[in-house]
């Protein structure tokens, strides 16, 4: 079965580094997202992509964080400059065009700001 | 803004042990959502429900959906240790909207 993958599984990265996270999404979807989830608590949604472009974004996407489909295969999160709260597990999900599917999730990418 | 709110957000119950944990969401919802996290994993999705009165059921797990109280339910039959993990129950608005999601419920089934 088609999964969506994110890469890299673990980056530790200096406060106020920059850093991208990279996904590949599943080929014949085309909605993607970005969800962030803090040690122990819900998942939150950052930034939802469709045709090249944002569709909507959350209060904590703010301007420390860019999404780009570079390639048209991968689609990635970059935050400018990273605080020590920016430490989380971030997902990267991905939906079909049409039908019931529920949004495939990436195994995520675990950010660790030290 | 669709808001979920699930409890319990803790449960600890005996293998063999049947249980049920609630889902309520604030405002009309396209589609509600269960998924399934273990420990530093991702999220599997278990169920997906559309209408009103649907269930759906795999294994030990049931969901159902009633959308004019606005509850969902995941029903566990019997309870195994497997079964332990955080299930987190979740909303969209639209279809391609994205996800709300609860705090989840933390499962733990003692053998």
């Amino acid at each position: 079965e088609p999964e969506v993958t994110q890469t890299p599984s673990h980056q530790v990265t200096q406060m106020g580094q920059e850093v991208i996270l990279r996904c590949v999404p599943i080929s014949n979807h085309l909605y993607f997202y970005w969800y962030r989830q803090i040690l122990g608590q819900k998942v939150e949604f950052l930034v939802s992509f469709y045709n090249n472009e944002i569709s909507e974004k959350s209060e904590i996407f703010d301007d420390q964080f860019s999404v780009e489909r570079p390639d048209g295969s991968n689609f990635t999160l970059k935050i400018r400059s990273t605080k020590l709260e920016d430490s989380a597990m971030y997902f990267c999900a991905s939906s079909p065009p049409a039908g019931p599917q529920p949004q495939h999730f990436g195994d995520g990418t675990r950010l660790s700001i030290l | 803004e669709l808001k979920v709110e699930q409890n319990p957000l803790f449960l600890s119950m005996q293998e063999g042990k049947n249980y049920t944990i609630y889902c309520n969401y604030s405002t009309t919802s396209d589609r509600l959502y269960w998924y399934r996290q273990d420990p530093g994993k991702s999220l599997e999705s278990l169920f997906v429900l559309l209408s009103n009165g649907a269930v759906k059921q795999e294994g030990r797990l049931m969901a159902s959906l009633d959308t004019k109280a606005r509850l969902s339910t995941l029903h566990i039959t019997a309870a195994v240790h497997d079964l332990s993990a955080t299930y987190f129950c979740a909303g969209t608005s639209n279809r391609d909207d994205k996800i709300i999601f609860g705090k989840g419920t933390r499962l733990h089934i003692l053998p």
